[in-house]
């Protein structure tokens, strides 16, 4: 199976700041790659997948980049609703999760 | 706008089985190209990928969870089914019920979990 590992496990910001996450893939995985927001309570929500393709809906200032077994979530201008626990998750094969990156408040 | 809503107890005894149940509004899972799937989260914890199942009754499982788990499908109830047997504490979780979407953008397969059912949590306990 494919193991995913997300850095850092939590991170703490400002609103207005420029975050990125970082997801590697223990062996290729090509373009298969998801990310997605979730909030206290709630359920995850789709953010980005195939890489980089926003879910209809979603802010421009999330994007995502990276090929292979290496990459990234990056939020430009951080707003307070953006603040949650994001996953990524690779469907390349049997399906699997990061741990999850907790994005808090500074 | 495609709906999913998970039901069945909160609360199961070790060894016995969990059995949720996932009704699915604003889509017909008979009519559907989608697969549809379980997919839980243990309390601080990241999320599982437990199997899905397609309208024709076709079922694909997490291996680590195969020889406990079954998924079914109830075309003319518009739901789906969970069952997980020999449950233990570890089992302790909530459970998600999602829609696994398979589709070409821009000639490019592409599969993502969308949209989420709200979740149910399940806790094992005597």
């Amino acid at each position: 199976d494919i193991q995913m590992t997300q850095s850092p496990s939590s991170l703490s910001a400002s609103v207005g700041d420029r975050v990125t996450i970082t997801c590697r893939a223990s062996q290729t995985i090509h373009n298969y790659l998801n990310w997605y927001q979730q909030k206290p309570g709630k359920a995850p929500k789709l953010l980005i997948y195939g890489v980089s393709r926003l879910q209809r809906g979603v802010p421009s200032r999330f994007s995502g980049s990276g090929s292979g077994t290496d990459f990234t979530l990056t939020i430009s201008r951080l707003q307070p609703e953006d603040f949650a626990t994001y996953h990524c998750q690779q469907t390349y094969r049997i399906p699997s999760f990061g741990q999850g990156t907790r994005l808090q408040i500074k | 706008q495609v709906q999913l809503q998970e039901s069945g107890p909160g609360l199961v005894k070790p060894s016995q089985t969990l059995s949720l149940t996932c009704t699915v509004s604003g889509d017909s899972i008979s009519s559907s190209s989608d697969y549809w799937a379980w997919i839980r989260q243990p309390a601080g914890k990241g999320l599982e990928w437990i199997g899905q199942v397609y309208s024709s009754g076709n079922a694909n499982y997490n291996p680590s969870l195969e020889t406990r788990v079954a998924i079914s499908v109830d075309t003319a109830k518009n739901q789906f089914t969970l069952q997980l047997n020999s449950v233990t504490a570890a089992d302790t979780a909530v459970y998600y019920c999602a829609r696994d979407k398979y589709d070409y953008v821009g000639g490019s397969p592409y599969n993502w979990v969308d949209p989420w059912g709200p979740g149910t949590l399940v806790t094992v306990s005597s």
